[in-house]
């Protein structure tokens, strides 16, 4: 979506923390969300944050919020193979309906 | 638990033909969304529903069209399909009782190829 802007790749050795960014324009959004699309699948919701929180960790998941910035992070500890796929992270607004950022696919090596 | 289904997964159909795709929502889920994402995109609110009356419009096409029924699965009816619908089509569905309004769910998608 226009308003929500992700860097497109990220590559990251196998163990190591991946960190993916986001900016979003829209102050008034309530809910930022994180969701994971691997090849050929569907969107996979796989944390959210609300946007009065600076922080949320969910297992290996951290999501960081800088409203003053318009900056939302998602942190993965000790990347696997299998968090390879492309991560969409997404605003919501309005009448509940989510805009989305471009997307970043991570791949994770060897 | 039970997830977002959607039918059919795959579609194919010819320019200036009608298509109809269909949503069931997770139970007790009371509105529900389309979007589409188009190859190497992001995928784009087309349109969603609450307790069956059209809730928000996006940039959805005025040939297409969708309705959510009294069992709260929805179907989106695309005509005069041109190349460029072809696409992969979400629906997906939340609550908006409760702590459930949060998060929002999205099914496997209907790939609809458009030759």
């Amino acid at each position: 979506g226009e308003d929500v802007e992700q860097s497109l790749f990220l590559s990251v050795r196998e163990g190591d923390s991946s960190v993916i960014n986001c900016t979003y324009t829209d102050s008034s959004s309530t809910y930022l969300y994180w969701y994971k699309q691997e090849p050929g699948a569907g969107l996979q919701l796989l944390t959210y944050i609300f946007s009065n929180m600076d922080m949320k960790q969910d297992q290996r998941l951290t999501v960081l919020l800088n409203k003053k910035d318009k900056h939302l992070s998602l942190r993965i500890a000790d990347t696997q193979t299998g968090d390879s796929a492309i991560y969409f992270c997404a605003e919501r607004f309005g009448d509940y309906k989510l805009s989305f950022g471009a997307g970043t696919t991570v791949t994770v090596r060897a | 638990a039970a997830g977002v289904i959607q039918s059919p997964r795959h579609l194919i159909k010819e320019k200036r033909e009608t298509a109809t795709l269909k949503c069931y929502p997770i139970p007790r889920h009371d509105t529900v969304y389309w979007y589409q994402q188009g190859p190497g995109q992001d995928p784009q609110f087309l349109i969603s529903f609450y307790e069956k009356m059209q809730s928000d419009k996006g940039s959805i096409p005025d040939r297409f069209s969708a309705q959510q029924f009294s069992d709260y699965h929805s179907e989106l009816n695309m005509s005069s399909l041109e190349l460029g619908d072809s696409a992969l089509y979400f629906c997906a569905s939340s609550s908006r009782k409760g702590s459930g309004r949060v998060e929002q769910y999205f099914g496997p998608g209907t790939r609809l190829t458009v030759t």
